[in-house]
């Protein structure tokens, strides 16, 4: 079975430019977590979505956006690019099955941002 | 304070040594408690889970969970060099991480052969 797929794995941008971040789940998986990772704050939650919807949302500025598709494929967006929004952008997904017990969550590669 | 707190280390001990990881939280609604190794360059994989109070054993690797001290731990017994990696403890109060899950920022662990 084929893991969480990221695209592009590298993406350098200047600041006020916007990027899209590309996020394939394990095939059968319906929830993809987007989260971010720096070497100041660690991982943190940007938002979950499942079944097209947005769930839930960490305390991230609305210039952070994302959207899933009908094959559960996701996207992140992120608007007007800040120099502090240089990271490892890491997606997950989950198969979210049994709404109130353990759903193990597998990460993809990441995705590294350098923005200039 | 952050809602986790883990010591990042670099934490270097000798090839064959027991290791211990932790990592102290303060939110009391959490309920599932997850330690990820991540190598450099790669996504954090999981390495265990527990559910409430306890402890729960996989081979070389020993979880324990103390929620009346909002503590956790993580063991390594025999510790190989493949062991090198970063190592994170997650928590959340959902089992699906539906609410997100909530990281420490990772302990450096370096095993020397």
């Amino acid at each position: 079975k084929a893991g969480v797929t990221q695209t592009p794995r590298y993406l350098i941008k200047t600041r006020g430019q916007q990027v899209t971040l590309s996020c394939s789940p394990i095939s059968g998986h319906r929830s993809v977590s987007w989260y971010q990772q720096t070497p100041g704050q660690g991982l943190q939650f940007l938002f979950e979505y499942f079944s097209e919807t947005q769930r839930n949302k960490g305390n991230f500025p609305g210039r952070f956006s994302g959207r899933q598709f009908s094959n559960s494929r996701s996207e992140m967006n992120v608007s007007t690019l800040e120099l502090g929004d240089s990271a490892l952008y890491l997606c997950a997904s989950s198969s979210r099955q049994r709404a109130l017990s353990y759903n193990e969550q597998f990460f993809g590669p990441g995705t590294r941002l350098t923005v200039l | 304070q952050k809602e986790v707190e883990q010591d990042p280390g670099p934490l270097s001990v000798p090839e064959g040594a027991i290791v211990s990881l932790n990592c102290t939280y303060s939110n009391s609604a959490f309920q599932y408690f997850m330690w990820y190794r991540q190598y450099s360059r790669k996504g954090p994989e999981l390495l265990m889970y527990t559910y409430s109070s306890g402890n729960k054993e996989d081979g070389r690797f020993t979880a324990q969970v103390d929620k009346s001290s909002k503590y956790i731990s993580l063991f390594i017994r025999d510790s190989q060099p493949s062991d090198s990696a970063t190592y994170l403890c997650a928590m959340s109060a959902a089992g699906g991480g539906a609410d997100g899950l909530t990281f420490g920022k990772g302990t450096h662990l370096i095993i020397q052969p």
